[in-house]
């Protein structure tokens, strides 16, 4: 199975948002509502930011929403900052009980 | 807290073996689904294999199927994840992380790498 199709990279400066998108098809992202959203800094664990399309993890800032619409789920970040510089990576359920990752975005802070 | 460390990495030769251990704590291990995920040197995300509670139901991706075993041992809070038939394209570090549909808590990894 391909992984889920993300942008390589996005940019933005301090203050304004940007929004990340991940498609899959009917067999991951259009099927189930377990699409997740992961935040990775260079040599580090990647963190969660999103589950379950759109509810935010305890200490995740509300600077992070993200919703889905037929195949596609998006991550939006309000307010960006230095420190949301970070590669990320959507995933999905499958309809064959797997997993399935994005192939990752690197988000420039400008 | 909770704690998920991982060890068993190294370097081995293509063709060989490796077991990989995922020692848990600090939540009560036999509750919950794990899994393992890999990234490749300078790749993104790969998700490798979960398996359930008990350790009857286990899913793999298909670049792994029938090589990798995922295996737990809920006394012991230990997940594991054996190798065999290592190629050069399994290198990387591995991921322990607990839950099946998303995952909020993750090990450091444990850095494989293929090579003769």
């Amino acid at each position: 199975q391909s992984a889920l199709t993300q942008p390589a990279s996005v940019s933005g400066s301090p203050g304004q948002s940007i929004t990340i998108s991940c498609t899959g098809t009917s067999t991951d992202v259009g099927a189930y509502d377990y699409v997740s959203w992961y935040q990775q800094h260079p040599d580090k664990a990647p963190r969660l930011m999103i589950y379950d399309v759109f509810k935010r993890p305890s200490g995740v800032p509300d600077r992070f929403s993200a919703s889905k619409s037929g195949y596609t789920a998006s991550l939006t970040i309000s307010g960006l900052q230095a420190e949301d510089e970070a590669d990320y990576y959507c995933s999905s359920y499958t309809s064959s009980s797997t997993r399935i990752f994005g192939g990752g975005t690197k988000l420039t802070v400008l | 807290q909770v704690q998920l460390v991982e060890s068993g990495g190294g370097l081995v030769e293509p063709g060989g073996s490796l077991r990989l251990s995922c020692a848990a704590s600090g939540f009560t291990f036999r509750d919950y689904y794990m899994t393992w995920i890999r990234q490749a040197p300078g790749k993104g995300l790969e998700w490798v294999s979960y398996i359930s509670t008990s350790g009857t139901t286990m899913y793999y991706s298909d670049s792994v199927r029938g090589r990798f075993t995922i295996s737990r041992d809920n006394a012991k809070n230990s997940l594991y994840l054996q190798m065999n038939s290592l190629r050069a394209e399994d290198a990387g570090v591995y991921f322990c992380a607990r839950g099946k549909y998303s995952h909020t808590f993750w090990g450091q990894g444990t850095l494989v790498t293929v090579s003769s």
